[in-house]
Parts: structure tokens; C-alpha cells; sequence
């Protein structure tokens, strides 16, 4: 099936470690985005990427990096930078806007990271 | 987001219709949306409308956009219990295209 892969679903972090979150997709996808969700915050933008091999930073981005080697593949990496990683991750796609339908974004199912 | 605004609570009773109220600054806003987020999971599009168009209606769910008042509003007919959940409004320019979100309004559906 087509769709929008995150793992782990669930991640532990110690402190002072890196760790990366995998997003896949198989939707033939230009752009990528990255969001983070806490509690009575709504989603913000970490990172987004409209075509590979190059990202833009959103509104959140420090303690944050990623890479677009792959046009189905959007990783970010939680860096010890990241004083306050414990959050809802949540990765979406969109295709490229050619028209008036479709231009919506996609979202995976997201990851839990917690610092322990 | 800051510039995307929702109240975070609504209780309806089954079967009555609900009705979620947004409001959004950016005036560049080409694409706003509603998602819908059931405990643990992703975010599920619902629907969305474009700034040029006042009404869409998909099924039992009505997006009004005042665009003048930047108040976009999302109601739910004959609300039933798998309703439950919280509802994200978006707003999105045409370039570059990312979405800002409300903080989320959790909709509670009560026998």
C-alpha cells in the first residue's frame, strides 16, 4: 500500500545521545516535512524539504538536522543540542502542486520520543 | 501556531452538530485545512477549501471561510461518537507551501 513509514513508533533517548527518526515514502512525493507535537501546542515545523538534496529550516529547527539523499526518504536526527526532546514527531509528504487537487499534505503515523 | 488560533475544548451531544471555529492571520493564505487526530495516530485530512471559494460541503462535514475576518469555520452534522477526537485547523500561502497549525480543538461526544 501506499503511504508514509515512521519508525521507531516509540524511542528512548538518554541524555547526550543523537537519535534518528526514519521516514519513508512511497508516494512519489517532492516535498517532506518534519513536525513536532506537544501537548496544547499544535504541530510545528522543524524541517522541510521540497526536493532532494535540499531542506529549508521551519519554525523550531535548533537541536535538529536532516538530509534528503533520497526522494522517499526524510530522516531527522534529534541532536543532544535538543534540550527539550520529548515530543510526538510526526513526518508528511505532498505531492507537487500541479493543479488545484492534491495539494494537500500527507501525514505518517508519527514517533514517540522520550528522554529517559 | 501562534498565527493560527482555536478554542481547545467542545463537548456536543450524539447526534446534534458541532461546529469548530478558527481564526488565521496570515492574509497570503491560499490553502486552509482541517485534520482530524485520533489518540496516538497521525493526522487525517478531512477536507479543505481554497481561499477563493466561501462554502465547501463534503458529506456531513460544512467548511465556511470568511476571508474578510480570516474565520474559518468546520461543522460536523449528526456528530456520533467516532467523531471524537481533535481537529486541527491549517493555513498554508501558496510558496512557500507549509502548513501552520492551531493548537488543536478536542471535540468530546457525549451520549
Amino acid at each position: 500500500d501506499g503511504g508514509i513509514t515512521q519508525s521507531p513508533k516509540y524511542l528512548f533517548r538518554k541524555e547526550g545521545q543523537n537519535v534518528t527518526l526514519s521516514c519513508e515514502q512511497n508516494l512519489n512525493h517532492d516535498a517532506m516535512y518534519w513536525y513536532r507535537q506537544d501537548p496544547g501546542q499544535g504541530l510545528r515545523l522543524i524541517y522541510y524539504s521540497q526536493i532532494v538534496n535540499d531542506f529549508q529550516k521551519g519554525d523550531i529547527a535548533e537541536g535538529y538536522s536532516v538530509s534528503r539523499e533520497k526522494k522517499e526518504s526524510f530522516p531527522l536526527t534529534v541532536t543532544s543540542a535538543q534540550k527539550n526532546p520529548t515530543a510526538f514527531y510526526l513526518c508528511a509528504s505532498r505531492a507537487k502542486q500541479t493543479g488545484l487537487k492534491g495539494d494537500t499534505i500527507y501525514f505518517g503515523e508519527g514517533s514517540w520520543l522520550t528522554v529517559v | 501556531g501562534e498565527d493560527v488560533e482555536q478554542s481547545l475544548f467542545l463537548s456536543v451531544r450524539e447526534g446534534d452538530s458541532s461546529v469548530i471555529n478558527c481564526t488565521y492571520t496570515d492574509s497570503s493564505s491560499t490553502y486552509l485545512y482541517w485534520y482530524k487526530q485520533e489518540p496516538g495516530a497521525g493526522l487525517q485530512l478531512l477536507t479543505y477549501i481554497f481561499s477563493n471559494m466561501d462554502m465547501k460541503q463534503d458529506q456531513r462535514l460544512t467548511v465556511l471561510l470568511n476571508k474578510k475576518d480570516k474565520h474559518l469555520s468546520l461543522r460536523i452534522a449528526d456528530t456520533q461518537t467516532g467523531d471524537s477526537a481533535i481537529y486541527f485547523c491549517a493555513e498554508s500561502p501558496a510558496t512557500p507551501y507549509k502548513l501552520s497549525f492551531g493548537a488543536g480543538t478536542t471535540v468530546t461526544v457525549r451520549a
